[in-house]
């Protein structure tokens, strides 16, 4: 099975824009988690996407949002940029359907620079 | 509020000795623990994870114990090779909340040959 694609790789924006990242999960797996790694605050989750819906949400702005598509695909938008923003951005995707312990496979991330 | 934490940023290792991570945790409602390897610019590699009810779980070389009283969870690295250099996270979900991972902060393990 092919593994959790991400895309751009790398994106390099300015203050003020706006920025759509996209994930491909893994064939069958309908949950497509967010992160978002900085050197200061390590890994943190952002949102959660099961059967089009937001299932969780972590403690960041409403700049960043999300959505899921009928095939499971997810993207992640963040508007109105901010130097802070520059990190690394990780998808994770995960079968969805047990309460609690489903492993989630990551992505390889988009590292996206704010200058 | 870091419900997730590494205490250790770093760890050296022989190679051939045995690696212990060791990660604490303090929500009572977590239920699922993960251990992912990473190296730098890419995405995390999942190793092994343990459900509550269990208190060890083995694959390979990787071990994880886990102990609800103490919350407190380790994963064991035997034998410790150089491959096995990067950081590692450990990682936790609360019941019903599997989309949702806390993770610590990491531990870099160097291997030295």
């Amino acid at each position: 099975k092919a593994g959790v694609t991400q895309t751009p790789r790398y994106l390099i924006k300015t203050r003020g824009q706006q920025v759509t990242l996209s994930c491909s999960p893994i064939s069958g797996h309908r949950s497509v988690s967010w992160y978002q790694q900085t050197p200061g605050q390590g890994l943190q989750f952002l949102f959660e996407y099961f059967s089009e819906t937001q299932r969780n949400k972590g403690n960041f702005p409403g700049r960043f949002s999300g959505r899921q598509f009928s095939n499971s695909r997810s993207e992640m938008n963040v508007s109105t940029l901010e130097l802070g923003d520059s990190a690394l951005y990780l998808c994770a995707s995960s079968p969805g359907l047990a309460a609690s312990t489903d492993t989630q496979y990551f992505g390889p991330g988009t590292r996206l620079t704010v200058l | 509020d870091q419900q997730v934490k590494q205490n250790s940023p770093s760890l050296s290792v022989q190679e051939g000795r045995i690696s212990i991570l060791n990660c604490d945790y303090t929500n009572s409602m977590f239920d699922y623990f993960l251990w992912y390897k990473k190296y730098p610019a890419e995405g995390p590699t999942f190793l092994i994870s343990i459900s509550s009810i269990k208190d060890k779980n083995e694959d390979g070389r990787f071990t994880v114990f886990l102990n609800k009283s103490a919350k407190h969870l380790s994963l064991h690295i035997v034998p410790s090779q150089p491959g096995d250099s990067a950081v590692y996270f450990c990682a936790a979900s609360a019941y019903n909340q599997g989309g949702k991972l806390i993770f610590g902060q990491g531990t870099e393990l160097s291997v030295k040959p």
